[in-house]
């Protein structure tokens, strides 16, 4: 079993929709949390970050639910802007370990007009 | 403004062949790592490092070396390229901080091995 698994996709929403992605990890003493965003042949780069709490920023939601060990991204208003791969992401707990990312496999995302 | 610089962008080897991939930063981050990213795979630590002197293997390492003589650079050695080699490689920095530090990233090196 993969260690981070998500619905690869690929998810094609009209302009305006609202879209979900779910992802799970196996690893319970898994500290922190992220989701990245990787255009097409370019790196990964920070979305947001995922708290116990929930967090928002402008369209993007992210929760976190570790007694199931579920993490999920939320997009609201989907814009042309947003198609792209978005990876889940989880460090291990533990001092100089927090850089050791495990990623999932990613969720493609495309917009359509 | 340079962040997390990888060279060559682009290489092809020959099945054999030995070579360095370079990565250098310049945010003063504790923490290095090198990834590959294969199709359907998500991105695989190769190896990692907190600080100059200091390195460690992540989950896919055989065939792969580094060291990390100064805190800005970290270069991945392969030493005998082979076919499953072929990959897009990534560098990545952060510092030592948080729970949520975040990772910035090179632009990356296709490497193909024929």
């Amino acid at each position: 079993r993969k260690e981070v698994e998500q619905d690869p996709g690929p998810f094609n929403v009209p302009e305006g929709a609202t879209v979900a992605f779910n992802c799970t990890y196996s690893n319970s003493a898994s500290q922190s949390f992220f989701w990245y965003r990787q255009d097409c042949r370019k790196e990964p780069k920070l979305l947001m970050s995922v708290y116990s709490s929930g967090n928002e920023d402008g369209r993007f939601t992210a929760q976190l639910n570790r007694a199931s060990q579920y993490i999920s991204l939320l997009i609201r208003d989907s814009k042309l802007s947003d198609s792209a791969t978005y990876l889940c992401v989880v460090a291990p707990k533990g001092g100089t370990s927090y850089g050791k990312l495990t990623f999932g496999q990613g969720t493609i995302l495309t917009v359509h007009p | 403004n340079a962040g997390v610089t990888q060279t060559p962008k682009f290489q092809v080897l020959k099945t054999g062949q030995s070579m360095t991939l370079q990565c250098a930063q310049d945010m003063n981050h504790e923490y290095m790592s090198w990834y590959r990213q294969d199709p359907g795979m998500g991105l695989r630590l190769i190896h990692y490092s907190v600080g100059a002197g200091i390195t460690d293997q992540g989950e896919v390492p055989n065939g792969y070396n580094v060291s990390r003589s100064t805190t800005e650079d970290f270069p991945l050695r392969l030493l005998s390229a082979a076919p499953s080699q072929t990959s897009v490689y990534f560098c990545a920095s952060s510092y030592v901080g948080g729970i949520d530090t975040e990772a910035f990233f090179g632009q990356g090196t296709r490497l193909t091995v024929v």
